[in-house]
């Protein structure tokens, strides 16, 4: 059973576009949702997080907007550049869960 | 640097082979974690260890033991290897998870053939 859904599996953005990748969690006691960002031979690395209490975090150019009521997430990337491109995966803690439940990621292309 | 290290980087193992995946964190966290990464499967939880001494069972446990050798090193175990475990090994470790986040290792890439 998968909890955290996670789309697109790939998306190819331009140089400057906004970059939108969306999540939908199915445990309402998840509280904690943390989006990674992973390049090719690497482990994945926090990117930016946000809990249910709020609706919107900013840091940079990354954004994190939350629908508690639609138990949907999503991760928008502004000014896209080529070193963006990686493979991001959205996750969700708590409710008693063993350890984080990560989306199945998407890959994201910046074409220059 | 500080953070999670993960040996070996790489390893082949014929079916029924036997092998430690070692992984050490200098962070002082309590909490290590062994996740698989499996291409479209994202990343998916197989034993995970709250504190030194403790250690507990995630989604995918079948065929991989685990132990939580002090606070700093928690490895890795696969008795009889089967290609299915075929995969990239993540280790990582946490405190505070809500606030901080975990902290992953770069991987080890096996190949069970």
């Amino acid at each position: 059973q998968q909890q955290v859904k996670q789309s697109p599996q790939s998306l190819i953005v331009q140089k400057g576009g906004i970059s939108i990748i969306n999540c939908a969690y199915e445990n309402t006691a998840f509280d904690y949702f943390p989006w990674y960002q992973q390049f090719p031979g690497k482990g994945p690395a926090l990117l930016i997080a946000i809990r249910p209490d709020v609706s919107e975090k900013k840091e940079g150019r990354f954004t994190i907007s939350f629908n508690k009521s639609a138990k949907q997430f999503s991760l928008h990337i502004m000014d896209s550049q080529p070193g963006d491109s990686a493979t991001y995966f959205c996750a969700a803690l708590g409710g008693g869960a063993d350890g984080l439940t990560f989306g199945k990621g998407t890959h994201l292309i910046i074409q220059p | 640097n500080a953070g999670v290290t993960q040996t070996p980087k790489f390893q082949v193992l014929k079916t029924g082979q036997s092998m430690t995946l070692q992984c050490a964190q200098d962070m002082n966290h309590n909490s290590m974690y062994w996740y698989r990464q499996d291409p479209g499967m994202g990343l998916r939880l197989i034993y995970y260890s709250a504190s030194e001494g403790t250690t507990d069972k995630g989604e995918v446990p079948n065929g991989y033991n685990v132990s939580r050798l002090n606070k700093r090193e928690f490895s890795l175990r696969l008795e009889s290897a089967a290609p299915s475990q075929t995969s990239v090994y993540f280790c990582a470790s946490s405190e505070a998870r809500q606030i901080y986040g975990y902290t992953f290792g770069s991987g080890t890439r096996l190949t069970v053939v």
